[in-house]
């Protein structure tokens, strides 16, 4: 069975860091590119980013240039969003998916991780 | 790279057909035959229903279908259930340097 399996609930201050993860098994972890997914309290979804883990060759949405760095690990199977410096407008919850192939098509979700930044 | 326009709401009563239209550019939706949907209950991750404009990824239902006609690409749910009741996205490959744009989000209601 193919899974994503995203890490926990993060609660943080302004201009902390911050790295989650997204744990992919049962498949090949180099065959598929990984997307990230912001959704924002009440609000719908906003494509970040995507991640080509056989050659860890990114793509970001220009909104999100600059802001995050995705990342991946072949040897845990693993897909990492990461900030820096966090703000408050960062508080959303964080979806990672398999692309069905290099046009999209997101067939696999984790079950996402909310991320609250607050001081 | 502005969202795709989704209407805020549709509805229809069980066994009714309800359509979701996504309007885009010839830089997305009319670009490319690569517009995908997703069903999303509260609480709840997305999950893919349509992909390519049309096809249905294995374990969703026929009673969802896709179409495209220029810039515009819709979601047809045949045969309302109580179970459709979620928030619809679309969502398109955007080209080299936007890459993907996700609709604005459609509420569906079972009356």
């Amino acid at each position: 069975e193919v899974q994503l399996v995203q890490s926990g609930a993060e609660v943080k201050k302004p201009g902390e860091s911050l790295t989650i993860s997204c744990k992919t098994s049962g498949y090949t972890f180099s065959s598929f590119w990984i997307s990230w997914v912001r959704q924002m309290p009440g609000k719908g979804l906003e494509w970040m980013g995507r991640i080509n883990p056989s050659d860890s060759f990114t793509n970001y949405s220009p909104s999100f240039q600059g802001h995050v760095t995705i990342s991946a690990d072949k040897s845990s199977t693993t897909a990492y969003l990461q900030w820096s410096s966090l703000k408050t407008s960062d508080t959303a919850i964080y979806y990672c998916a398999r692309n069905l192939d290099y046009y999209f098509g997101m067939d696999v979700w984790g079950q996402g991780t909310t991320v609250a930044v607050s001081s | 790279q502005s969202a795709l326009t989704q209407p805020p709401s549709a509805s229809g009563s069980p066994g009714q057909s309800v359509t979701i239209s996504c309007t885009g550019t010839t830089s997305d939706v009319g670009g490319y035959n690569f517009v995908s949907w997703y069903q999303q209950y509260p609480g709840k991750a997305p999950r893919l229903m349509i992909y390519e404009v049309s096809k249905r990824p294995s374990g969703v239902p026929d009673r969802f279908s896709g179409s495209k006609s220029g810039n515009t690409a819709s979601l047809t749910v045949s045969g309302l259930q109580a179970e459709d009741e979620a928030d619809y996205y679309c969502g398109s490959y955007a080209g080299s340097s936007t890459f993907y744009v996700f609709g604005t989000g459609t509420k569906v209601t079972v009356l």
